[in-house]
Order: structure tokens, then C-alpha cells, then sequence
């Protein structure tokens, strides 16, 4: 059974510029969210995703976006990057209903985003 | 809406010593509950977990009790390690299915 695996692990990127995060959920997995988790901080619900339908968002402008392929892996879109913006991206998986309540989340390791 | 309270660190203890990180949640219905470690640099694991009251949750030496009458699920190890320095993160999922985090504790043990 394979975990949660993102890629890029680390990246650097210009105020303004646009970057696209990737995330394989664990096997199996039907639902995944994304989190930002700002240094010294817990992570913040961004949004989720279930059959390729956001099915809901966390207090975040528009200019996050996802998207959730048939194959479940997922990508996190941000555009005009601003400086507040750098943080631990972390992507989770889990399996729909009540096996959410059962099982929980099965977080990735991360993306560490810079933008200078 | 629901949401997760926990002791503020840092905590910094000895090798050996008794460690409690307290949780209390509000939440609807009837969640789940969850500790999630994070070390440095690497994303969270699932540490233990309770589903429903008197649940007691269990993995390397930590124990949680899921207590409906004080919404709490306190973290405790009777004698910690150097390698349980860690951020430590209560969180729930109620009816919305979605995880609500603590801010996180950070737990520094010393040799």
C-alpha cells in the first residue's frame, strides 16, 4: 500500500508567478484535501476534493484552485504569488464517509514554498 | 463551527519525564478525534486516534481518552524519549468530514 507521495519537495518561486503543487494519494483513497501550514503555525484547510468536485473550501481567495484527476491524484494551483504565501504545502487522502471518521487523513510530506 | 483548543507550548522536558499535552474540542455531533506528530521537516503522521466515548487511543507509549463529558482527549506518555521531540497536533473531523487542527505544541525533551 503506497502512502501520500508530493512533488516538488522544495521550491522557490518570484512574487507574481503562478506555481502548481502535485500529490498521489494513497491507494484507494477517493478524497483528498490540501493545507497550508505557515511556519509556527497548524495547518489551514485550503479546500477538497471528492470525484473530481470540490466539495468544499477553507477561507482562501480564488486564486487557489485544484484540480482532482480520474486516477485520484491531484494538483494545487496558485496564481500571483504574494510573499505570505510561502508555507508547507500538505496534501491528504482519505476514503469517503465513514471511513473518514474511522481512519483519518493520510497526510503527504509536503511542498516548502518560498516566494521572494 | 467545530474547533480544537490546546495547551500552548513550547514544552521542554527530561529525558524520562511524564508528558500531558491538553486537548478540548467544540464541536456537532458526535466527531472523531485524532493526535497527529510532526517532526522537523517532514509532514504530519497520524499518532492515535478515538472514535467514540471512553475510546482510549494508543501508539508508542501515548495514550488519549475520548471524554464526551469534558470534550477533551488529552495526550499522555508515562516516560518520554529524546525522539519524541516533536510538534504535537489534537484534531477532530465531525459531520463535515473535513479535519479541524490545534495550533500544535512543540514538545523539546532533553537528555
Amino acid at each position: 500500500e503506497t502512502g501520500v507521495t508530493q512533488s516538488p519537495t522544495h521550491l522557490i518561486k518570484t512574487r507574481g508567478q503562478q506555481v502548481t503543487l502535485r500529490c498521489s494519494s494513497q491507494s484507494g483513497h477517493n478524497t483528498v484535501s490540501w493545507y497550508q501550514q505557515a511556519l509556527g503555525q497548524g495547518p489551514q484547510f485550503i479546500f477538497q476534493y471528492y470525484r473530481e468536485e470540490e466539495n468544499g473550501r477553507g477561507n482562501f481567495p480564488p486564486r487557489f484552485s485544484g484540480l482532482q484527476f480520474p486516477n485520484y491524484s491531484s494538483e494545487l494551483n496558485v496564481n500571483a504569488l504574494e510573499l505570505d504565501d510561502s508555507a508547507l504545502y500538505l496534501c491528504a487522502s482519505t476514503l469517503a464517509g465513514t471511513g473518514t471518521k474511522e481512519y483519518g487523513y493520510t497526510f503527504g510530506s509536503g511542498t516548502r514554498l518560498t516566494v521572494v | 463551527g467545530d474547533s480544537v483548543t490546546q495547551m500552548e507550548g513550547p514544552v521542554t522536558l527530561s529525558e524520562e519525564a511524564f508528558l500531558t499535552i491538553n486537548c478540548t474540542y467544540t464541536a456537532t455531533g458526535y466527531p472523531s478525534l485524532f493526535w497527529y506528530v510532526q517532526y522537523p521537516g517532514e509532514g504530519l503522521q497520524l499518532l492515535l486516534k478515538a472514535t467514540k466515548a471512553d475510546d482510549k487511543g494508543s501508539n508508542k507509549g501515548f495514550e488519549a481518552t475520548y471524554r464526551k463529558e469534558t470534550t477533551s482527549f488529552h495526550l499522555e506518555k508515562g516516560s518520554v524519549q529524546v525522539s519524541d521531540s516533536a510538534v504535537y497536533f489534537c484534531a477532530l473531523i465531525a459531520n463535515d468530514y473535513k479535519l479541524s487542527f490545534g495550533a500544535g505544541t512543540t514538545v523539546t525533551v532533553r537528555a
